[in-house]
């Protein structure tokens, strides 16, 4: 019955390495959305992804990739992890063009060794 | 461009007192207000939101926030906390969903 769903919770890895970060909605939403959260709790988005395009991309660095194999998916591939990538990564959805809550998952806390 | 302030990093309240969490934004046109709670270790859960028509905004878990254009502010309130309220206050502006800018936060203690 999970709304919006993220795996895994917590992701511990080296510098340099490559990862991803899975989400799933089941809400029947057209629009999903990665945020990040840093360790002052600043969120802050990162992009969206609408019918498979992307609409927002919020000067993230070419490292993170978002990709979406339909409208119920957004994974987030981040290559060469850096220390500063540590943080709590937010799955959300939502309805283009709406005023509609964004349902957010529970988050993913990625820290970079 | 459209931003969102919260004053208060960190509140404590004692239970049973009442709140206030302060919220002030900048958006060049009428725009759609959110507050959001974060409890330890999870996600976002919406509070309540403004689009139009009444100020005073009712939500969820007993409470309110009220608009004041002339003030740019969106306020949040709640008249007697629970220990279980602590947790981090987001308060969030845009004009859609694709939209949204988020406050820096504020996190509620609640003591005995």
């Amino acid at each position: 019955d999970t709304a919006v769903s993220q795996t895994p919770k917590y992701l511990v890895t080296q510098m340099g390495n490559d990862k991803s970060i899975k989400c799933e909605q089941n809400l029947g939403h057209d629009t999903m959305y990665w945020y990040k959260q840093d360790s002052k709790k600043f969120l802050k988005i990162m992009f969206s992804y609408n019918n498979k395009e992307l609409i927002i991309n919020e000067t993230v660095p070419n490292r993170f990739s978002p990709k979406s194999p339909d409208k119920a998916h957004l994974n987030l591939h981040i290559n060469s992890l850096e220390l500063g990538d540590s943080a709590v990564y937010f799955c959300a959805s939502g309805r283009t063009g709406t005023t509609d809550t964004q349902y957010f998952g529970p988050g993913t806390r990625l820290t970079v060794l | 461009a459209q931003s969102v302030t919260q004053p208060d990093i960190h509140i404590t309240v004692s239970e049973g007192a009442s709140l206030e969490l302060r919220c002030n934004y900048s958006y060049g046109a009428t725009p759609y207000l959110f507050w959001y709670v974060q409890s330890p270790g999870q996600g976002l859960q919406l509070l309540l939101k403004y689009f139009s028509g009444d100020t005073l905004v009712q939500g969820i878990k007993g409470f309110e926030a009220e608009f004041k254009r002339s003030q740019s502010s969106f306020n949040l309130r709640k008249p007697s906390v629970h220990w279980s309220d602590a947790a981090e206050y987001f308060c969030a502006v845009g004009a859609n969903n694709n939209d949204m800018r988020f406050g820096a936060g504020t996190r509620l203690t609640v003591k005995p």
